[in-house]
């Protein structure tokens, strides 16, 4: 099975400032499709997941795009430009190479300092 | 929209056995995979079974194999959880997540809360 590691578990961040999120996998996630299947979700407190960015870098419907997706192979960041009040929340980074089993981030809990 | 809305959640003791819906919207249901994915009081997210459009192939996370079985029903646009032997590490919120090809687990539900204790 995928492993997947992020860094930091825990950011504190001032309100307009950016932050960063890292995602590493114990393997290449570049399918034999020739697309890389690594997602980031967002859960604010008390609610469900919601799909932020598929395939690395595309934004989901009604993302706003001071969200931003980046990597390769093994190694992939989440930015978020200036980090709003509403971004308070944890963030996972998954895989979907390994379709049909999917495996996730330990989360990374993202708070305003 | 669309609306996916788990129940069947509850407290169950050790050892028995409880059945989860999912309840679709919005959607051509029949067209789409569908998941099961939990998460622990306080802890991360763990995808738990997915199944075909046709129901014709189920997958699990090993922890389950054995115990938990995923079905649907397209006529009635439901996705299930037949949740056997429960023990108390199954504990969990139980999310169902409509897979979209290239994009992962795309929509989600609430949630419906399983407790297993004595």
């Amino acid at each position: 099975d995928i492993v997947m590691t992020q860094t930091p578990l825990s950011s504190p961040v001032t309100l307009g400032q950016p932050a960063s999120i890292s995602c590493r996998s114990s393997q290449s996630l570049v399918h034999s499709d020739g697309n890389t299947y690594l997602s980031w979700l967002q859960q604010r407190p008390g609610q469900p997941p919601r799909l932020l960015i598929y395939k690395i870098s595309n934004r989901f419907s009604g993302v706003p795009d001071r969200f931003s997706g980046s990597g390769a192979g093994t190694d992939f960041t989440l930015k978020i430009s200036r980090v709003e009040a509403e971004d308070v929340g944890v963030y996972y980074c998954t895989q979907a190479t390994q379709f049909p089993s999917y495996t996730f981030g330990q989360g990374t809990k993202l708070e305003i300092k | 929209e669309v609306q996916l809305v788990e129940s069947g959640g509850g407290l169950v003791q050790p050892g028995g056995s409880l059945r989860l819906s999912c309840a679709a919207s919005g959607l051509t249901f029949s067209s789409y995979w569908m998941s099961w994915v939990r998460q622990a009081p306080g802890k991360g997210l763990e995808w738990v079974a997915n199944i075909k459009q046709d129901g014709s192939e189920k997958y699990y996370v090993d922890s389950v194999k054995g115990r938990f079985t995923i079905s649907r029903d397209n006529a009635k646009n439901s996705l299930y959880l037949q949740m056997n032997s429960l023990r108390a590490e199954d504990t969990a919120v139980y999310y169902c997540a409509r897979d979209v090809v290239g994009l992962g687990l795309a929509y989600w539900g609430q949630g419906t809360l399983v407790t297993v204790s004595s």
